[in-house]
């Protein structure tokens, strides 16, 4: 069945770097756009990026363009993000979502936390 | 750009109907029939349950149906179910080419 597993999560220091990665199964994977989102702790659902099947477009919030990059190996049915100059406030637990459609998300993963700290 | 505003809660007995808003604007909501719904219980992945404003996959219950009036879309529930107890969020892709939630709703079953 479709499974997306999310690792890299982890403590890191504000102003410090994480790679985040999201393993896919179940389908074929350069066929769809690929997101993640996030959620602070005991806030709401929080939009981060998308990215195209084969990775020529992407797209990202304001509150992380500059900072973060997505990308995507589709021969290793991945999914990435590379976070730079982290904040406090990127503090959360992230999801990948594979996108279908019209921007609807289905399934997700589990999430991995990041959490930036001194 | 700001959330999609929905009320942060509402609650109903088993068996009753309860209604989640979703207000937006002219940009997001208002100009697509792009929303979605999720529903989010504690240490679970989030699970879609409404997409283009009111498409039900498969396997959600037909309990669960969505809707759209100018800037404003809503979930609605009937039958309500302890199970039903979560937090749900709305979604909609906006003309920036963006994505944009809700702050999202906890849904109290009394």
């Amino acid at each position: 069945q479709v499974q997306l597993v999310e690792s890299g999560g982890g403590l890191v220091k504000p102003g410090g770097s994480l790679r985040l990665s999201c393993a896919a199964s179940g389908f074929t994977f350069s066929d769809y756009y690929m997101t993640w989102i996030r959620q602070a702790p005991g806030k709401g659902l929080e939009w981060v990026s998308y990215i195209s099947g084969r990775g020529l477009y992407t797209n990202y919030a304001d509150s992380v363009k500059g900072r973060f990059t997505i990308s995507r190996d589709n021969a290793k049915t991945s999914l990435y993000l590379q976070m730079n100059s982290l904040r406090a406030e990127d503090t959360a637990v992230y999801y990948c979502a594979r996108v279908r459609g019209n921007y609807w998300f289905d399934p997700w993963g589990q999430g991995t936390l990041v959490t930036v700290s001194s | 750009q700001s959330a999609l505003t929905q009320p942060a809660s509402v609650s109903g007995s088993p068996g009753q109907s309860i209604t989640i808003s979703c207000t937006g604007t002219s940009s997001d909501v208002g100009h697509y029939n792009y929303v979605s719904w999720y529903q989010l219980h504690p240490g679970k992945a989030p699970k879609l349950m409404i997409y283009d404003v009111s498409n039900r996959p498969s396997g959600v219950s037909n309990r669960f149906s969505g809707s759209k009036s100018g800037n404003t879309a809503s979930l609605s529930i009937s039958g309500l179910q302890a199970e039903d107890e979560a937090d749900y969020y709305c979604t909609a892709y906006t003309t920036s080419s963006t994505v944009i939630f809700g702050g999202g709703t906890k849904l109290t079953v009394l």
